[in-house]
């Protein structure tokens, strides 16, 4: 069975610098996907990132970038000129490409952006 | 807005009671998963419906069930409720184009509340 870890349950940093969050994910399968959600305060779940695992180029969008480690299993978000809208928890996802599954999340890391 | 409709935002009923939660997804989706977040946690999947019929399971229980409609919206029954079933319950669609996984839209939730 596929699992997905993350292991810093809580991360602070200031307003303007950079922080990594980190996840690792499990599975024997060569072709899947993996995402990073955020969940603010209002509780609603907003895609982040998505990588497909059969590229080896790290996805960016804008001020969020990963860091994805086929090899070692390792997919981590970096969030780099920390804003306060940042705060949120946030969620590593991976899901195979086969029909008949679906998302798996992490336990999510709980950002603190503080000015 | 995600597209992707929850219905009600909120419930509060009491233990051994039977609720209905609703969802609506985007126009065209034809994919239904539904997610369990207890408190601090993360997303548990507990099911999915494919054009009607289901497609996935994850660690639902017994006294949970689910159905697709002809006009796909999707129905989440649980009952015999426990207060450990307070929780929000998400609704999602997957999001795909030219057979590429993009992620999934999630609905705003229904928070369970049983007292």
């Amino acid at each position: 069975a596929q699992t997905v870890t993350q292991s810093q349950p809580e991360m602070s940093v200031q307003e303007a610098e950079t922080v990594t969050l980190s996840c690792t994910y499990d599975t024997s399968e060569n072709n899947y996907y993996l995402f990073w959600y955020k969940q603010p305060p209002s509780r609603q779940m907003i895609l982040v990132i998505r990588q497909e695992a059969y590229k080896q180029q790290n996805a960016t969008e804008n001020r969020f970038s990963v860091n994805f480690q086929k090899a070692a299993k390792s997919f981590s978000l970096k969030i780099s000129d920390s804003q306060l809208g940042d705060t949120a928890m946030y969620f590593c996802a991976f899901i195979l490409d086969q029909a008949g599954t679906a998302l798996i999340f992490g336990k999510g890391t709980t950002l603190s952006v503080s000015s | 807005d995600s597209g992707v409709t929850q219905t009600p935002k909120h419930l509060i009923t009491a233990t051994g009671q039977r609720v209905t939660l609703r969802c609506s997804p985007r126009s065209g989706d034809l994919s239904v998963y539904w997610y369990q977040q207890s408190l601090d946690q993360g997303l548990q999947f507990l099911i999915q419906y494919y054009n009607g019929e289901e497609r996935a399971k994850g660690n639902i229980l017994e006294r949970f069930s689910a159905q697709q409609f002809p006009d796909l919206h999707s129905e989440l029954n649980l009952s015999s409720l426990e207060l450990g079933d307070s929780a929000l319950y998400f609704c999602a669609s997957s999001v795909t184009e030219d057979g590429l996984l993009y992620g999934y839209t999630f609905g705003s939730g229904t928070r369970l509340t049983v007292v």
